[in-house]
């Protein structure tokens, strides 16, 4: 199937930095691609929807400014957390392609600020 | 909305037991429905899918069968391993192709020999 390819897979951060995480289509292009956090023992929430060539559509509640997302070409999104607090620690996945039969995962980031 | 309802984990079985993880969901039209696992430290991978209703999606011995009539797509082995531990996950999508998953809350398993 189909690869996507997510780094990195874990970051430990301090707290006020800003972290950058890159979710890459290997093997085709993906002119969308889901960005998802999620929190220990819930769901994958989706954040936003990463559109290459135009701005990201965010989720209500998830702040545009403080998860920036960039898709710059049909092979790679990023999603850059900003100012991170230890609330922002989480685990981070995005996925790209398929169908409404299938849709391909990262490995996810495990983030952790201090 | 859209909602997926998963039952609670943790599941604890040993081996060679039957496993059942309920999934309930809530949908406006007729989703795609999937069962997604996370193995320890890994990213999440499709485990089985049905498009359309009464469809049965099978792999790797799970098994699960879309009702509409009780919106339910619950999992199903028959003989759990060791090596089926890990995180279930339970969803939907419903629109266009490439829509993004509505995810359930996710169900552990684990399994001892």
């Amino acid at each position: 199937g189909a690869v996507v390819s997510q780094h990195p897979s874990r970051v430990i951060c301090k707290s006020g930095t800003s972290v950058k995480i890159e979710c890459r289509s290997l093997d085709f292009q993906a002119t969308t691609m889901f960005w998802y956090r999620q929190f220990p023992k819930q769901s994958l929430m989706l954040m936003a929807t990463s559109n290459e060539g135009s701005k990201a559509t965010y989720e209500q509640g998830v702040e545009k400014d403080k998860f920036l997302i960039n898709h710059a070409s049909l092979t790679l999104s990023t999603l850059t957390v900003t100012s991170a607090h230890p609330e922002d620690s989480s685990f981070y996945i995005c996925s790209a392609g398929g169908t409404n039969t299938e849709a391909f995962f990262g490995q996810g980031t495990r983030l952790t600020v201090v | 909305g859209n909602s997926v309802t998963q039952m609670e984990g943790p599941v604890t079985l040993s081996e060679e037991a039957f496993l059942t993880i309920n999934c309930t969901y809530t949908a406006t039209g007729y989703p795609s429905l999937f069962w997604y696992v996370q193995y320890p430290g890994e990213g999440l991978q499709l485990l089985l899918k049905a498009t359309k209703a009464d469809d049965k999606g099978s792999n790797k011995g799970f098994e699960a069968t879309y009702r509409k009539e009780t919106t339910s797509f619950h999992l199903e082995k028959g003989s759990v391993q060791v090596s089926d531990s890990a995180v279930y996950f339970c969803a939907l999508s419903e629109g266009q192709a490439g829509t993004a998953l509505i995810f359930g809350k996710g169900t552990t398993l684990s399994v001892s020999s």
